[in-house]
């Protein structure tokens, strides 16, 4: 199973929005709404912000939203933060009854 | 607070074994499914192996299927995983995740994480 596919880094400067891609096949993130997307701050542990394709856990900003069309998934944050700073991760659940991830974007806080 | 703890990481020969732990408190342990996921440093994750609550089901990725083993003891709310023939690709921080729902769908608790470094 091969990884997802996002861009290597995003750049944004504070209250602005950015928007992470996550593209996949008709066999993960096409075929099921099973998309999540995780925030990795440096030396932490990953943190759920958005499940099944648009969900926010308790507790994450209003200011994350997730949404799919087709293969691809995308994470949007509005009103860019400079916490918002960190690795990006997406997820899917595939056809194979396993999980991948993405190769993961880094988000630079201009 | 909801929390999960990892040990067992450590320094390891290569084609050996090391088997890590990771402890549950302030839910329910014996109703969710539990995963674990690796993290090379620098490097992006990678799901490793699920088990759901009652230990009826379990998955592993192709890297670790015939020489990882996922197991819990819901009595003792820990998730195991023994590692054996261990390689040098191996050598990742291990994190062990706690399922939203399914086991399948998304984690939402996170250990800390411990290193395992396979090395001669």
């Amino acid at each position: 199973q091969s990884a997802l596919t996002q861009p290597a880094s995003v750049s944004g400067s504070p209250g602005q929005s950015i928007t992470i891609s996550c593209t996949g096949t008709s066999s993960d993130i096409g075929g099921y709404n099973y998309v999540s997307w995780y925030q990795q701050h440096a030396g932490k542990a990953p943190k759920l912000m958005i499940y099944e394709v648009n969900n926010r856990p308790s507790g994450v900003s209003t200011r994350f939203s997730g949404s799919k069309s087709g293969n691809t998934a995308s994470l949007t944050i509005s009103g860019l933060q400079v916490e918002d700073e960190a690795d990006y991760y997406c997820s899917s659940y595939t056809s194979s009854t396993t999980v991948v991830f993405g190769g993961g974007t880094k988000l630079t806080v201009l | 607070e909801v929390q999960l703890v990892e040990s067992g990481g450590g320094l390891v020969k290569p084609g050996g074994s090391l088997t890590l732990s990771c402890v549950g408190s302030g839910f329910t342990f014996n109703t969710f499914s539990m995963n674990w996921v690796r993290q090379v440093p620098g490097k992006g994750l990678e799901w490793v192996s699920s088990i759901s609550s009652s230990s009826s089901y379990i998955y592993y990725a192709d890297s670790a299927k015939g020489r990882f083993t996922i197991s819990r003891d819901n009595a003792k709310k820990s998730l195991y995983l023994q590692m054996n023939s261990l390689r040098a690709e191996d050598t990742a921080v291990y994190y062990c995740a706690r399922s939203v729902k399914a086991w399948y769908e998304a984690f939402d608790i996170w250990g800390q994480g411990t290193m395992v470094t396979v090395s001669s």
